[in-house]
């Protein structure tokens, strides 16, 4: 069955220290690959996506993601983190027929 | 603001009745997207439209549909409606040139739907 999983429903860091949010995906074919973050009280917003090409996408607001095909997974970075990047985050997947998942959602919580 | 608008911003309706969701895409987006976020699903993707014509569906129950009208704004209708409908509604548009869930899409701020 096709399913997005994103591990951890919360991680904590420092502000300044280097985050990574994690996503695994699996579907059959070749996936379109998304992050999306929500802040209070706000819709989503489009971070990045990985369609085909260089494995390391750069999205908005310094973050970036790994495409790992090998390991089906898409974890989401930032090498340092700011307080302003609380928020929740999600991981998203389409595939053929223009299906999409999304993970449960990770929240961020960057420590003053 | 991601120039995708939803109305009403809050709903409070009781078991059984049936209520109706707004949204209109960003200018000149021709798919329009709902999406189920509660607490213990997560977000999930409800239905797809693309330029008045179904698309993609997803968990979508049988007590809910959707339509895009000629002027591609989008309503989502519940009814029947129980407790576990209480959620946030999201929809978002994206401008999808070459078909398909390939671009990114914009998401309005959500209607929160309240079951009492």
């Amino acid at each position: 069955a096709q399913s997005v999983a994103q591990p951890e429903d919360q991680v904590n860091v420092a502000e300044g220290n280097p985050l990574t949010v994690k996503c695994t995906y699996s579907v059959s074919g070749n996936p379109y690959l998304f992050w999306y973050v929500q802040y209070p009280n706000r819709g989503l917003q489009f971070l990045l996506k990985y369609i085909t090409g260089d494995n390391l996408v750069k999205g908005s607001y310094g973050f970036e993601a790994e495409f790992n095909k090998s390991q089906t997974s898409f974890h989401l970075k930032k090498p340092s983190a700011l307080v302003s990047d609380s928020a929740l985050y999600f991981c998203a997947v389409s595939y053929r027929d223009d299906k999409i998942i999304f993970g449960k959602g990770t929240r961020l919580h960057i420590l003053p | 603001d991601s120039g995708v608008t939803q109305t009403p911003k809050h709903l409070i309706t009781a078991t059984g009745q049936r209520v109706t969701l707004r949204c209109s895409p960003r200018s000149g987006d021709l798919s329009v997207y709902w999406y189920q976020q509660s607490l213990d699903q997560g977000l999930q993707f409800l239905i797809q439209y693309y330029n008045g014509e179904e698309r993609a569906k997803g968990n979508i129950l049988e007590r809910f549909s959707a339509q895009q009208f000629p002027d591609l704004h989008s309503e989502l209708n519940l009814s029947s409606l129980e407790l576990g409908d209480s959620a946030l509604y999201f929809c978002a548009s994206s401008v999808d040139h070459q078909g398909g869930m390939n671009t990114e899409a914009f998401f309005g701020q959500g209607t929160r739907l309240t079951v009492v």
